[in-house]
């Protein structure tokens, strides 16, 4: 059974970088199947899918078109986690956010969501 | 970027009721990357249909998802209390996802 812990600072403020990490059990980030997604939901924007990393003989990101130039999603094969860094945020960049599994696009585990404010 | 537009925004039914949803894409996706996702009050999204049409793991078969092109459909047959929460279609395209804004099932 796939299970995913995320962590990291729920406030962080205008201008600075959000961070979160997604620890993985029951599978590898370094799975040559599976992908690994970050998403984030706002009341006003709704459902947002920002990016994700895989490896495929080689390490791979796909970026969203309107998050790109501030994001880095990562892996680290170390500790069997991905994360996160969002640069120069601002206060419409809180949401919850939410690591996923993705194999072939379905999005079938999900971490519990953290939720991130941007405020001073 | 795909759009992909549910209709409708809110839903009002009764329980033992049919419910019928869309989700309408900008262009065409490939069924296989479309799917359907559950999202109650509090909890992350549990996925429900993947590739159109195929159910995922533990989802009861009163759910059945069909379409093609840009013309997608989520069904559930006979409304169990439990079903009543927003729904939302998904695609990937390429290299980018994209959701839908969200069809709110309401108890009637």
């Amino acid at each position: 059974q796939v299970q995913l812990q995320q962590s990291g600072p729920g406030l962080v403020k205008p201008s600075q970088t959000l961070s979160l990490a997604c620890a993985i059990s029951g599978d590898s980030v370094s799975s040559n199947s599976a992908a690994w997604n970050w998403i984030r939901q706002s009341p006003s924007r709704g459902l947002e899918w920002l990016g994700r990393t895989f490896y495929r003989s080689k390490w791979y990101n796909d970026y969203a078109v309107f998050v790109r130039g501030r994001i880095t999603i990562s892996p680290d094969t170390s500790k069997n986690q991905f994360s996160l860094q969002l640069n120069s945020v601002t206060p419409e960049d809180t949401a919850v956010y939410y690591c996923a599994r993705d194999i072939s696009a379905r999005l079938e585990y999900w971490g519990q969501g953290t939720l991130v404010t941007v405020s001073s | 970027e795909i759009v992909l537009t549910q209709s409708p925004g809110t839903l009002s039914l009764s329980p033992g009721e049919r419910a019928t949803l869309s989700c309408r894409a900008s262009q065409s996706v490939s069924s296989t990357y479309l799917a359907w996702y559950q999202q109650k009050p509090g909890q992350a999204p549990r996925l429900l249909i993947y590739s159109a049409s195929s159910r995922a793991t533990g989802i009861p078969d009163r759910f059945s998802g069909s379409g093609s092109g840009t013309d997608f459909t989520l069904t559930i047959g006979r409304l169990e209390p439990e079903d009543f929460a927003v729904y939302y279609c998904q695609q990937h395209v390429g290299s980018v996802s994209t959701f839908g804004q969200g069809t709110k099932l309401e108890i009637k």
